[in-house]
């Protein structure tokens, strides 16, 4: 079974300071890899995800995360982050080989960041 | 633009109450799905739905079961709500069944079970 596992579930943070939020998972086989983003008050929306080919993809507003199969890991990066970035971020796995329920999200436990001015 | 939409943003109960979560989605995807979010626990899958009537268990489906009578219609439903169902509901659906596909949700429904 897949797991997620996000190490920090608070990362306080000042305006324009870079950010890394982490994410490690455990699979053994192949994965497609997301995070997702949650403003206050709203659902989950795609930041951005890897399925295949470059190991680094980026978002629209300045997120990267590059997929390290060796240390099954997907951390997020900002070099630098804005107020308006104040959300709980989520990393979530899927297996793209199996069936079924397999074949759906498993989520880590969240990290809120909060940026401060 | 997908919408997703949910039709409580906040819904107070009693326990032993029959509860209705409703989730439509205007994208005509074949995929839907209802999590619960929890602080500390990220989203769970409690049921998804791959077409109209099929129905698939998620991880944690005790005390609830789901109807999908259209495809833009996907309910959720607690027969006899208890005060561990307090919580925030979310509906999500997805375009075929591909993991590599995006979901996306509604704004969520926080439940408060009293």
């Amino acid at each position: 079974a897949q797991s997620v596992t996000q190490l920090d579930s608070q990362v306080p943070v000042f305006e324009e300071a870079p950010v890394e939020l982490r994410c490690n998972y455990s699979s053994s086989v192949s994965v497609y890899l997301f995070w997702y983003v949650q403003y206050p008050n709203q659902g989950l929306q795609l930041l951005l995800k890897y399925l295949s080919g470059s190991t680094l993809v980026e978002s629209i507003n300045g997120f990267e995360a590059e997929f390290n199969k060796s240390q099954t890991s997907f951390h997020l990066r900002k070099p630098s982050v804005h107020i308006s970035d104040t959300a709980e971020y989520f990393c979530a796995v899927s297996d793209p080989v199996s069936s079924g329920s397999a074949r759906q999200l498993t989520f880590g436990s969240g990290t809120q960041l909060t940026v401060l001015p | 633009d997908v919408k997703v939409t949910q039709s409580s943003r906040y819904l107070v109960k009693r326990t032993g109450e029959k509860v209705f979560l409703e989730c439509v989605q205007d994208m005509d995807h074949e995929n839907m799905f209802w999590y619960r979010q929890d602080p500390g626990l990220g989203l769970r899958l409690i049921y998804f739905s791959y077409d109209v009537k099929m129905k698939e268990k998620g991880d944690i489906p005790e005390g609830y079961s789901v109807s999908r009578e259209k495809k833009e219609r996907f309910s959720l439903i607690l027969e006899s709500a208890s005060t561990n169902q307090t919580s925030m509901y979310l509906c999500a659906s997805r375009e075929g069944t591909s993991g590599r596909n995006t979901q996306y949700f509604g704004p969520g429904t926080r439940l408060t079970v009293l």
